[in-house]
């Protein structure tokens, strides 16, 4: 069975500094999709950015990037010139690539980012 | 922009009542889950529902739950009987179609079993 680990239960940065907020996970699959979401205080769950396992290229959404190790089945996000607004939960989540009708997310426990002014 | 819907925002119930949670997925989806998470640990599967049919459940998910799409636009998480280990965030969500879609996740139920 996947499982998803988030090490950093807390972590905070200054406002327009860069943050790294760390993720490993276990899986024997060879295809699957990886995700960041972010939780608000409003409680909704957005997507922050996606990374195919297939794809050795790095995702990049805006000030977010990933720096995703597939042989060390490591996927960090980045998060750049960081803002108030970037204040939330982080969740890291795994998904099958080849799962049929079951899209499935495994969920890390989740990391609390505070943005300092 | 198009989003997933949940209501209530927030649950209060007997231990032993029965609770709907409601869910209004996006128009055009076509895959709804329910997630949960209790209060310090990590978002859990419950469901995932395709074509009218639980296309995949998790262990949690037993007889004392129930999911049901009735008129086409609401998806609907049912749980009967509920116990102080239900108090938890639910939260509903949808995709499209397809392996690479993203899924939109709704604001979440918080649901407080007394």
């Amino acid at each position: 069975a996947q499982t998803v680990t988030q090490s950093q239960p807390e972590m905070s940065v200054q406002e327009a500094e860069t943050v790294t907020l760390s993720c490993t996970y276990d899986t024997s699959e060879s295809d699957y999709y990886l995700f960041w979401y972010k939780q608000p205080p409003s409680r909704q769950m957005i997507l922050v950015i996606r990374q195919e396992a297939y794809k050795q290229q790095n995702a990049t959404e805006n000030r977010f990037s990933v720096n995703f190790q597939k042989a060390a089945k490591s996927f960090s996000l980045k998060i750049s010139d960081s803002q108030l607004g970037d204040a939330a939960m982080y969740f890291c989540a795994y998904r099958s690539f080849n799962a049929g009708n079951n899209r499935k997310l495994i969920w890390g426990l989740g990391t609390s980012l505070a943005v300092n002014p | 922009e198009p989003e997933v819907t949940q209501t209530p925002s927030h649950q209060v119930t007997q231990m032993g009542q029965e609770v709907i949670l409601r869910c209004v997925p996006i128009s055009n989806h076509l895959y709804f889950y329910w997630y949960r998470q209790i209060l310090g640990q990590k978002v859990e599967f419950l469901v995932s529902f395709y074509n009218n049919e639980i296309s995949e459940k998790s262990e949690i998910f037993d007889d004392q739950f129930s999911v049901e799409r009735p008129d086409g636009s609401n998806f609907t998480l049912k749980i009967r009987s509920t116990k102080l280990e239900d108090s938890a965030m639910y939260f509903c969500a949808s995709s499209v179609t397809g392996v690479n879609t993203e899924a939109f996740f709704g604001q979440g139920t918080r649901l407080t079993v007394v």
